[in-house]
C-alpha cells in the first residue's frame, strides 16, 4: 500500500516546455508539501497546502504553480522550463504539525 | 542562512559498533526535530522524532538526545547494521508557527560490514 505517490518517477523535458508532477496521499493528512532536492542535496520547502489552502509559499519562481483539487492531492505545474529547474522533487504529507510521509521522488531533467 | 547544519557531509562506522549523526540548528523558535533516512533513488523516509519538551527519544536501535542550550541534537544507532548505509537527514520546525520543516543538507552513513 503506498502512501504518498508521486507520478512521474522520471521526466526528461526540453527547456521551454510545461510539464506537469501529481501527488497523491492514502493516509488522510490534511497537509500537502513540494520540495526540491538541488544538485547540493539541499531539501527546500517549495509550497505546502493545507485541507486545499495554501499556506506556504516560498521564494519560488511564478512559473511553478500548485494545485490542490482535494485534500488527498497536490500538483505542480511548472511552466517555461529551465536547466535550473533540474532537480528531485519530493512530495510529502502530514497531519497538522506532525511527522512528514515523502513520496518517492521525481528525477526532473530539463536538456 | 542555513537554520539547521550537518558539519559532517559522511561517517563510516563498522558494523555492530554505534553510530552517532550530529545536527546543530541556530533558530531557537525550533521546538520539534526529526531524522530521516534516504537511500538512493527513493524518498526520505521518517525515522524517530523529539519534541523540545524532552531530552531523549528512544526507538529500538535509534536515539535522539537533544540539548536545548547547545541547540544540538544527536542521533544515536546501536548496534549499527550495513543496511543503515544511507544518508540521514535532520530537520526541525516551528510548530507553534508555520508548516515548515527546514532540513539539514544530510550526513551519508556507511556501516562496514
Amino acid at each position: 500500500d503506498t502512501a504518498v505517490s508521486q507520478t512521474p518517477k522520471y521526466l526528461v523535458t526540453q527547456m521551454g516546455n510545461d510539464k506537469s508532477i501529481k501527488c497523491e496521499q492514502n493516509l488522510g493528512h490534511d497537509t500537502m508539501y513540494w520540495y526540491k532536492q538541488d544538485s547540493k542535496k539541499f531539501l527546500k520547502i517549495m509550497f505546502s497546502y493545507n485541507n486545499k489552502e495554501l499556506i506556504i509559499n516560498e521564494t519560488v519562481p511564478n512559473r511553478f504553480s500548485p494545485k490542490s483539487p482535494d485534500k488527498a492531492h497536490l500538483n505542480l505545474h511548472i511552466n517555461s522550463l529551465e536547466l535550473g529547474d533540474s532537480a528531485v522533487y519530493f512530495c510529502a504529507s502530514s497531519q497538522v504539525r506532525a511527522d512528514l510521509y515523502f513520496g518517492p521522488g521525481t528525477r526532473l531533467t530539463v536538456t | 542562512d542555513q537554520q539547521v547544519k550537518q558539519n559532517s557531509p559522511s561517517l563510516s562506522v563498522q558494523e555492530g559498533r554505534i553510530s552517532i549523526l550530529n545536527c546543530d540548528y541556530t533558530n531557537s523558535m525550533f521546538d520539534y526535530f526529526l531524522w530521516y533516512k534516504k537511500y538512493p533513488a527513493e524518498g526520505p523516509t521518517f525515522l524517530i522524532s523529539i519534541s523540545s519538551i524532552k531530552d531523549k527519544n528512544e526507538d529500538g536501535r535509534f536515539t535522539v538526545f537533544l540539548n536545548k542550550s547547545a541547540k544540538h541534537l544527536s542521533l544515536h544507532i546501536v548496534p549499527s547494521q550495513p543496511g543503515d548505509s544511507a544518508v540521514y537527514f535532520c530537520a526541525a520546525s516551528d510548530r507553534s508557527g508555520t508548516y515548515k520543516y527546514i532540513f539539514g543538507t544530510g550526513t551519508r552513513l556507511k556501516v562496514l560490514a
